[in-house]
């Protein structure tokens, strides 16, 4: 399999469930994101990891934990959300340092819908 | 801090018709421009990207676009609309600190009508 896969692709959960969303990219990247896609809003960044280490982190509420235990996989744990969370996930890689860094490549992304 | 504006958040066009998707960027440093397509249930596709050099940049699907400093603009062009071009065009610009850091535009839903 190649590029970047997620799972699921589609998630359904109430404000009290705990879960988890997973990302795998298959191209040989060093670096991975989390993006929120929302209706009529700009996707908005919200974690980057870099060689495994976390460099970004806009704002995010801490019922969103990011997780990057090497450079091929990322997961959001998910707890307590609100029905403005719901929205699709996008996660996406890429490759390189300063200005020869790639494109990135995004996955097909989890629909999350919160209850 | 760097940003993006997309003019038009809806534009409609009929096949064979010319394509025209506007973007306008503001960045404190030289850009890496980009237009990335998303089809309905699926994540984004690079279209094309400038980093430096030709201004005129072509990508896939028979797509271009130009990055014009004196404009600050990179809108991208297709001479003649195809119905499988309808999807969702994202315009973005890049703050390369050792990543790739997306800073995406609003979007602009085409539509291609027979």
């Amino acid at each position: 399999e190649t590029g970047v896969t997620q799972t699921p692709r589609h998630l359904v959960m109430g404000m009290t469930n705990k879960k988890s969303l997973k990302c795998e990219q298959h191209l040989g990247h060093n670096a991975m994101y989390w993006y929120k896609q929302s209706a009529k809003k700009p996707l908005e960044l919200m974690f980057v990891y870099s060689l495994e280490e976390r460099v970004e982190n806009n704002s995010v509420p801490s019922r969103f934990s990011p997780e990057c235990p090497n450079s091929s996989h990322l997961f959001l744990h998910l707890h307590t959300l609100q029905p403005e969370d719901s929205a699709l996930y996008l996660c996406a890689s890429s490759q390189g340092a300063g200005r020869r860094v790639s494109p990135l490549h995004f996955g097909n992304g989890t629909r999350l819908t919160v209850t | 801090a760097q940003s993006v504006t997309q003019l038009g958040s809806h534009v409609s066009v009929s096949e064979g018709a010319l394509v025209l998707l506007r973007c306008n960027y503001s960045s404190s440093v030289p850009p890496y421009l980009f237009w990335y397509v998303q089809y309905p249930n699926q994540g984004l596709q690079l279209l094309l990207k400038y980093t430096t050099g030709a201004t005129l940049v072509k990508g896939i699907n028979g797509f271009e676009a130009e990055f014009k400093k004196s404009e600050t603009s990179f809108h991208l062009t297709k001479p003649s609309a195809h119905m499988s071009d309808a999807a969702e065009y994202f315009c973005a610009v890049s703050d390369l600190r050792g990543y790739n850091k997306l800073i995406f535009g609003a979007g602009t839903r085409l539509a291609v009508h027979p």
